[in-house]
């Protein structure tokens, strides 16, 4: 099973500023299996990007990249609503498995 | 615009069963995939299983595997997930999800509660 590891835990930061979120892969993984949610409090998770593309409706501050083990999120201009939590999924092997997340706070 | 409306979730004994509905409706159902994710209370994602559009090939995680089944009725547009011998690590939210390996639209969740 492939072990992913999300860094910061907690990343605080201003509105406005840019966000670079990390997600750690234990052995390689195609880009193209890569996948980045978002979860508002009390809500369900959205899927934000996979691989270099974003879904449906997703603005365009948030960008996916990275390859083999070390993929990054990034956030390129922090709006209100974004401060809330984070996680990679990888797809490549079954089971897909999710990081544990990052939160980004309002510093 | 998709939606996935889940049901069913309640508190149950260690041991005992429970059924989880997901009425899907705004795509066409029986050409997608979908999957159960869970979220445990304060806790991150766990896949649960996933199951192929047409329905033949089903998927789960080693956690779930014997004990829980997916399946789906393409004629009322709704995923299910028969959940057996519950233990209380099986708390959590669960999650329908269109999809899979990937989870592309989420329902807003079912609470399943396993306690004595």
């Amino acid at each position: 099973e492939i072990v992913l590891t999300q860094s910061p835990g907690t990343l605080s930061l201003s509105p406005g500023e840019r966000a670079t979120l990390s997600c750690r892969a234990s052995q390689s993984v195609s880009s193209s299996y890569l996948a980045w949610y978002q979860q508002k409090p009390g809500q369900a998770p959205r899927l934000l990007t996979y691989g270099a593309s974003r879904a449906t409706g997703i603005p365009d501050r948030f960008s996916g990249s990275g390859s083999g083990t070390d993929f990054t999120l990034t956030i390129r201009r922090l709006e209100p609503e974004d401060f809330v939590v984070y996680y990679c999924q990888q797809y490549v092997t079954s089971p897909g498995t999710f990081g544990q997340g990052t939160k980004v706070e309002i510093k | 615009e998709i939606q996935l409306l889940e049901s069913g979730g309640g508190l149950v004994r260690p041991g005992g069963s429970l059924r989880l509905s997901c009425a899907a409706s705004g795509f066409t159902f029986d050409t997608y995939a979908m999957s159960w994710v869970r979220q445990a209370p304060g806790k991150g994602l766990e896949w649960v299983s996933g199951i192929s559009g047409p329905g033949g090939t089903t998927y789960y995680a080693d956690s779930v595997k014997g004990r829980f089944t997916i399946s789906r009725e393409t004629s009322k547009s709704t995923l299910y997930l028969q959940m057996n011998s519950l233990r209380a690590e099986d708390t959590a939210v669960y999650y329908c999800a269109c999809g899979y390996p990937r989870f592309d639209y989420w329902g807003q969740g079912a609470l399943v509660t396993v306690s004595a």
